[in-house]
């Protein structure tokens, strides 16, 4: 079975400031990870995925994700947060190993990213 | 078309009466998804398919829902008698061939509202 915890519902940032979403996972086999922004009216998009090769990730618009196997962890962050990275975010499990469940997405309940000016 | 099309994009229907939700894929992907995104959570499967092979249908929530994609390309999801918990944003997806790696492009999504 595989699950997917983002540990905080909104997030308030200054413009200009990092921003840190939390996201731990859990998995009965080797995962896949991924984050998605879904901004006001628009479909989902992806920001960046993990799939077994480097565990620091690098994405659109500045993001970057670091998997840490011992921690259950796929944390976000972006140095600098702009206006217009106010979205909501999911973080987002697959199971790599079990060939039929792969199509599987499980996300997580979504954080609410606000940048203030 | 260039990206995952979805239609009607927003729906009201009176409950009891049956709905057929569309998503057009990208052209060329395998495999193809239905989301369901219930207000203030994240999306939740439903079903996939590859080709016109349903592969996966764990997720539908009772009989009342089914989906078909009988040429491989367009699906449609119907809900039958609608109730008005079925309400939610209807997501479809698809990606290229069927590696795990894949990443899955999301259409807009249809707002379905059962009243």
């Amino acid at each position: 079975a595989q699950s997917v915890t983002q540990l905080d519902s909104h997030v308030s940032v200054s413009e200009g400031t990092p921003v840190l979403l939390r996201c731990n996972y859990s998995s009965s086999y080797s995962p896949s990870l991924f984050w998605y922004v879904q901004h006001p009216n628009k479909g989902l998009q992806l920001l960046l995925k993990y799939t077994s090769a480097a565990t620091l990730v690098k994405g659109i618009n500045g993001f970057e994700a670091e998997f840490k196997k011992s921690e259950t962890s796929f944390h976000l962050t972006k140095p600098s947060a702009h206006m217009s990275d106010a979205a909501e975010y999911f973080c987002v499990v697959s199971d790599r190993g079990h060939t039929d469940s792969w199509g599987k997405l499980q996300f997580g309940a979504g954080t609410q990213v606000v940048v203030t000016p | 078309g260039a990206g995952v099309s979805q239609s009607p994009r927003y729906k009201v229907t009176k409950r009891g009466q049956d709905v057929a939700l569309r998503c057009d894929p990208i052209s060329g992907h395998v495999s193809l998804y239905w989301y369901r995104q219930a207000l203030g959570q994240g999306p939740e499967f439903l079903t996939y398919f590859n080709y016109e092979a349903q592969q996966d249908k764990s997720g539908l929530p009772n009989d009342r829902f089914s989906a078909e994609r009988p040429e491989g390309s367009i699906s449609t999801l119907t809900i039958q008698r609608t109730e008005q918990r079925d309400s939610a944003m209807y997501r479809c997806a698809s990606s290229l061939a069927g590696g795990r790696d894949t990443e899955a492009f999301f259409g807009q999504g249809t707002r379905l509202t059962v009243v």
